[in-house]
């Protein structure tokens, strides 16, 4: 595709339950980056992979997060047992060589939590 | 620690030149960023600096970077109407993460 492409654009879920939002990179992009956004603040660093495996997950806030990109391509973030703080917009951005310089952000899955 | 830090809030006239500014912790960080986020658009790269620069130009945007002050700036001249936005200061120690500051709401008004 043309962009970074991100669903669904918003996710509606229920305290404790599990919800999983994808993040279709720029077609033969290696890097592939998730951010959080919270209301009013800039966006945080989740984790980053370099084709399938994820070379830095230092930003995932607890075991309740979880990301995957099995095939080096699309990429799924996965939250169990949701709580009202992970309301947030969830950020995807692809780079082709790695660089953050040269990513490219989606418009990002705004989650709430009720 | 990591901290990048940004005034919330700068309202200019249009026409009239904006300066946003930042300052950040970590005297590490080998880049340093510019992003704009417009309602219902993703992040959009404007602009970085290497940390051995002082100055970058590009068209209608100038940035400053005071490192011994560990102060960035971001200079919009003759600000336009689409140029409002929240502006966010990043840096980075290498090319996997980017530390963001609050952000700045820049309102253009006629």
């Amino acid at each position: 595709g043309a962009g970074v492409s991100q669903t669904p654009s918003n996710k509606v879920t229920e305290k404790g339950k599990y919800v999983e939002l994808r993040c279709d990179p720029i077609s033969g992009h290696t890097a592939l980056y998730w951010y959080r956004q919270s209301l009013g603040q800039g966006p945080e660093f989740l984790i980053y992979f370099q084709g399938t495996g994820a070379a830095d997950d230092s930003g995932l806030p607890n075991d309740r997060f979880f990301a995957v990109r099995p095939e080096g391509s699309v990429s799924t973030l996965k939250i169990q047992r949701t709580e009202r703080g992970d309301s947030a917009v969830y950020l995807c951005a692809s780079s082709s060589r790695g660089r953050v310089t040269e990513a490219f952000f989606g418009q990002g899955t705004r989650l709430t939590v009720v | 620690g990591e901290d990048v830090e940004q005034s919330l809030f700068l309202s200019v006239r249009e026409g009239d030149s904006s300066v946003i500014n930042c300052t950040y912790t970590d005297s590490s960080s080998t880049y340093l960023y510019w992003y704009k986020q417009e309602p219902g658009a993703g992040l959009q790269l404007l602009t970085y600096i290497f940390s051995n620069m002082d100055m970058k130009q590009d068209q209608r945007l100038t940035v400053l970077l005071n490192k011994k002050d560990k102060h960035l700036s971001l200079r919009i001249a003759d600000t336009q109407t689409g140029d409002s936005a929240i502006y966010f200061c990043a840096e980075s120690m290498n090319t996997d993460k980017l530390i963001f500051g609050t952000g700045t709401r820049l309102q253009v008004f006629p």
